[in-house]
């Protein structure tokens, strides 16, 4: 079945770094790949998505590439904020089309 | 506006009692969902509702139900069976018109002493 790995945290940056958030999957067919991103106490939001090969989807300054030659999405932003501090999951839709699988989530910590 | 909502935030039980979680949504989505995610890790999928009067189970259903009598509404019961209910409980909805991508509630933190 499908299935997502993305990287361990907490990733600790100071503000206006580089950020790179790794994600890889295992799919048979063509899933479509998500980002959500839940900040403390709240629920899961959307942060971008791809539904094919080579779409980038973004979304307040955050990027990600759908890359299937090395079955990846890796989640970028060129220079993180405070506000930024969350956590984010990688997520893809399952074999069946109503689910998705979700990642273990990467807790991003960004300092002053 | 749109959106999910999950009744009470916070919820405290004693142990052996049953309790039930509310979601509500009013996207109009046919698919309703219910997650259990633990301090520091991933979200579990408890039960899905893909239409009403229809649910399967997930990858953790036992010790829960749940119903699905109208749309709008899907709730969840944690039954005195759930061996660990001490969670945070997340609801959310999806359709098919927007590639099924799911929006989530607010979530209902349960404790269970």
């Amino acid at each position: 079945g499908n299935s997502v790995t993305q990287m361990e945290g907490p990733v600790t940056l100071s503000e206006e770094a580089f950020l790179t958030i790794n994600c890889t999957y295992t799919a048979t067919g063509y899933p479509s790949l998500f980002w959500y991103v839940q900040y403390p106490g709240e629920g899961l939001q959307l942060l971008l998505k791809a539904t094919k090969a080579d779409d980038k989807g973004s979304n307040k300054g955050f990027e990600a590439t759908y890359r299937k030659e090395t079955t990846s999405f890796h989640l970028e932003k060129g220079s993180v904020q405070v506000s930024d501090s969350a956590v984010y999951f990688c997520a893809l839709s399952g074999d069946s089309s109503y689910k998705l699988i979700f990642g273990s989530g990467t807790r991003l910590l960004v300092r002053p | 506006d749109g959106g999910i909502t999950q009744s009470p935030k916070y919820l405290f039980r004693k142990e052996g009692q049953n309790v039930t979680l509310s979601c509500e949504q009013n996207l109009n989505h046919d698919a309703m969902y219910w997650y259990r995610q633990d301090p520091g890790q991933g979200l579990r999928l408890i039960y899905y509702s893909q239409i009403v009067n229809d649910f399967q189970k997930g990858d953790i259903a036992e010790g829960y139900s749940v119903s699905r009598e109208k749309k709008e509404s899907f709730p969840l019961t944690v039954t005195s069976a759930q061996k660990n209910p001490t969670a945070f409980y997340l609801c959310a909805s999806s359709n098919r018109d927007r590639g099924y991508e799911q929006y989530f509630g607010p979530g209902t933190r349960l404790t269970v002493t």
